[in-house]
């Protein structure tokens, strides 16, 4: 069965800096391409980050560009959100997302990351 | 960047009732378009992929259509699992997510 976790999230302080982890299980990771999508409380769904299976190819949003980091250890079989320079924008429940021919056929259930002083 | 638009933002129905929901792209996406069902407290569903493709698992009564800047999500007969926000999403050119479609009950 496939699995993703989310963790990481909490509570930061603006400015602050943040690294949420995405554990996999159920398939072979390093075959698989993924993704980071957000989705701030009562807001809709934003994709922010994507990174191929051998991850040497990464894209990201405009609104993260510059501030985050995608990476993945596929020995270890997990994918990372590195976050610098966070504002209460920032807020969201993040979800990692499997990928395939392009569609995200599996999530994770989300970890909360809150920006607040 | 493509901007995804959907309409109406919430769709007030009753069970049985058939039910459409539109997606307009600022740009042609060919084809390169997915929707997803989330319910509140839950990771989004993969519905349909390529504009008009069921994914395996999903009823029958949803269908969708269309291609390059307008697509439907078509409900044939609204059950009561399906109240829950819908969303387009393109990938032409990464990914982009429309604003989402509530649908509640009447």
């Amino acid at each position: 069965e496939v699995q993703l976790e989310e963790s990481g999230g909490g509570l930061v302080q603006p400015g602050g800096s943040l690294r949420l982890s995405c554990a996999a299980s159920g398939f072979t990771f390093s075959s698989y391409e993924m993704n980071w999508v957000r989705q701030a409380p009562g807001k809709g769904l934003e994709w922010i980050s994507y990174i191929n299976s051998n991850g040497l190819t990464m894209h990201y949003a405009d609104s993260v560009k510059g501030r985050f980091t995608i990476s993945r250890d596929n020995a270890k079989n997990s994918l990372y959100l590195h976050m610098n320079s966070l504002t209460a924008e920032d807020t969201a429940v993040y979800y990692c997302a499997r990928a395939e021919n392009q569609n995200f056929y599996y999530w994770g259930q989300g970890t909360l990351v809150t920006v607040s002083s | 960047d493509i901007q995804m638009t959907q309409s109406p933002s919430t769709l007030s129905a009753s069970v049985g009732d058939r039910v459409t929901i539109t997606c307009r792209a600022s740009q042609s996406i060919s084809n390169w378009l997915a929707w997803y069902q989330q319910k509140p407290g839950k990771a989004p569903n993969l519905l349909i992929y390529k504009a008009s493709s069921l994914e395996s698992g999903v009823p029958s009564r949803f269908s969708g259509s269309g291609s390059g800047t307008e697509f439907t999500l078509t409900i044939s007969s609204l059950q009561p699992d399906d109240f829950a926000t819908y969303y387009c999403q393109q990938y032409n050119s990464l990914w982009t997510f429309g604003q989402g479609t509530k649908v509640e009950i009447k």
